[in-house]
């Protein structure tokens, strides 16, 4: 029979405010984090990373934030904009591994 | 701006077919991966290759599942007898080094019917 896709969470901002996304990991070995913006129809694409030895990383208008203690990474983008409507998934992956683990993914609408 | 590429982009087939699903990665890229989707769901690894061989896989990639490198562009992705469930998104991706960032391709659509 169908198989039904899981719901994913859903997160809506007004245009020009600001998004965090948040994810969960489970494997302490996983020492590289990415996240990944889907469109609909579209592959994966990469937003940023993070290695396990930092907690911070900014790029344009993206901030990735990662707290080992309680396996918590965050995505943070500035003044959303429509353009930023999308699926945003969270990978890792361990430090003598190359395959990537996905989260369950996060829907961002952005209502203009 | 070099991109991964896949052919093609939606496939049907028959339960029982075979299906062969390519990709083109990027040049310079020695690690290659596919991954898949089912619709609404998270992306899952299925099997990661390296210098004509398999380095990983997981257990989704069994014995219906094969990859082959068969010149120096193109990496495939065969399923010998095509069941229902392996409808889904199928992606591409490479990598230059082993710890590289994983560039994906559009994906393949596979509706098993």
């Amino acid at each position: 029979g169908e198989s039904v896709g899981l719901h994913l969470p859903t997160l809506s901002v007004q245009e020009g405010d600001n998004s965090i996304i948040n994810c969960a990991y489970s494997n302490s070995a996983s020492d590289y984090f990415i996240w990944y913006k889907q469109e609909s129809g579209k592959g994966p694409q990469f937003i940023i990373d993070i290695r396990s030895n930092m907690d911070k990383r900014q790029g344009q208008r993206v901030t990735v934030l990662l707290n080992k203690t309680v396996k918590h990474l965050s995505l943070q983008i500035a003044a959303t904009q429509p353009g930023d409507s999308a699926v945003y998934f969270c990978a890792e992956r361990e430090e003598y591994g190359n395959k990537l683990v996905f989260g369950a993914g996060t829907i961002l609408r952005v209502k203009s | 701006e070099p991109e991964v590429t896949q052919t093609p982009s939606h496939q049907v087939t028959q339960m029982g077919q075979e299906v062969i699903l390519r990709c083109v990665p990027i040049s310079n890229h020695l690690y290659f991966y596919w991954y898949r989707q089912i619709l609404g769901q998270k992306v899952e690894f299925l099997v990661s290759f390296y210098n004509n061989e398999i380095s990983e896989k997981s257990e989704i990639f069994d014995d219906q599942f094969s990859v082959e490198r068969p010149d120096g562009s193109n990496f495939t992705l065969k399923i010998r007898s095509t069941k229902l469930e392996d409808s889904a998104m199928y992606f591409c991706a490479s990598t230059r080094g082993v710890t590289g960032e994983q560039f994906f391709g559009p994906g393949t659509r596979l509706t098993v019917l």
